[in-house]
């Protein structure tokens, strides 16, 4: 079945630092690929998407790309926040799918 | 506006007791779940509608009861409330590949 593996937390960084979450999935067929962000006490926020290979998406600073060679969806950003600070999960799913399969989640901290 | 709303947030109940979480959304999906949120922030599907069709029951014990009265509610039910139910529970509803949008959780501890 489909399943999702992200690195295991947790990330301490330092403000301005650089991010990378890995994330790489197993999937059949051709799924779309997401990053949730939840911030504390919060629900789930997507943050970004992809629906094909080679797609990167992109938001508020964050990106990652759909890589189908490697199957991997890792998520980066050039220089975090305090305010990022949060858990991000990375999913797949879509289409007649009808369902998101997600990692286990990455918490993030990030210091001033 | 909001658009996948949950009721109630927090729920505090004791073991053996039957409790229900309503969700609704005004977004016009097709498609609504719950989902369970363990202590390790770990998330997993329990069931999907898609047009008030049951389409994953995901071996969920059966004390658990959706009920999808229109394609804008997903109710879930639970008969006799056990410590191990204790968890945050979200709604989400979907519309093909435009995304999934999650309420804001319903967080059940059972005493």
């Amino acid at each position: 079945g489909d399943s999702v593996t992200q690195m295991e937390g947790p990330v301490t960084l330092s403000e301005e630092a650089f991010l990378t979450i890995n994330c790489t999935y197993t999937a059949t067929g051709y799924p779309s690929l997401f990053w949730y962000v939840q911030y504390p006490g919060e629900g789930l926020q997507l943050l970004l998407k992809a629906t094909k290979a080679d797609d990167k998406g992109s938001n508020k600073g964050f990106e990652a790309t759909y890589r189908k060679e490697t199957t991997s969806f890792h998520l980066e950003k050039g220089s975090v926040q305090v305010s990022d600070s949060a858990v991000y999960f990375c999913a797949l799913g879509g289409g007649s799918n009808y369902k998101l399969t997600f990692g286990k989640g990455t918490l993030l901290t990030v210091n001033p | 506006d909001t658009a996948v709303s949950q009721t109630p947030k927090y729920l505090v109940t004791q073991m053996g007791n039957d409790k229900s979480i309503k969700c609704e959304q005004n977004l016009g999906h097709d498609t609504m779940y719950w989902y369970k949120q363990d202590s390790k922030k770990f998330l997993k599907i329990m069931f999907s509608y898609n047009n008030k069709e049951l389409i994953i029951n995901e071996t969920v014990p059966n004390r658990f009861s959706p009920k999808s009265p229109d394609k804008a509610h997903l109710n879930l039910h639970i008969n006799s409330l056990e410590l191990g139910d204790s968890a945050v529970y979200f709604c989400a509803s979907s519309q093909a590949d435009y995304g999934y949008t999650f309420g804001s959780g319903t967080r059940l501890t059972v005493v």
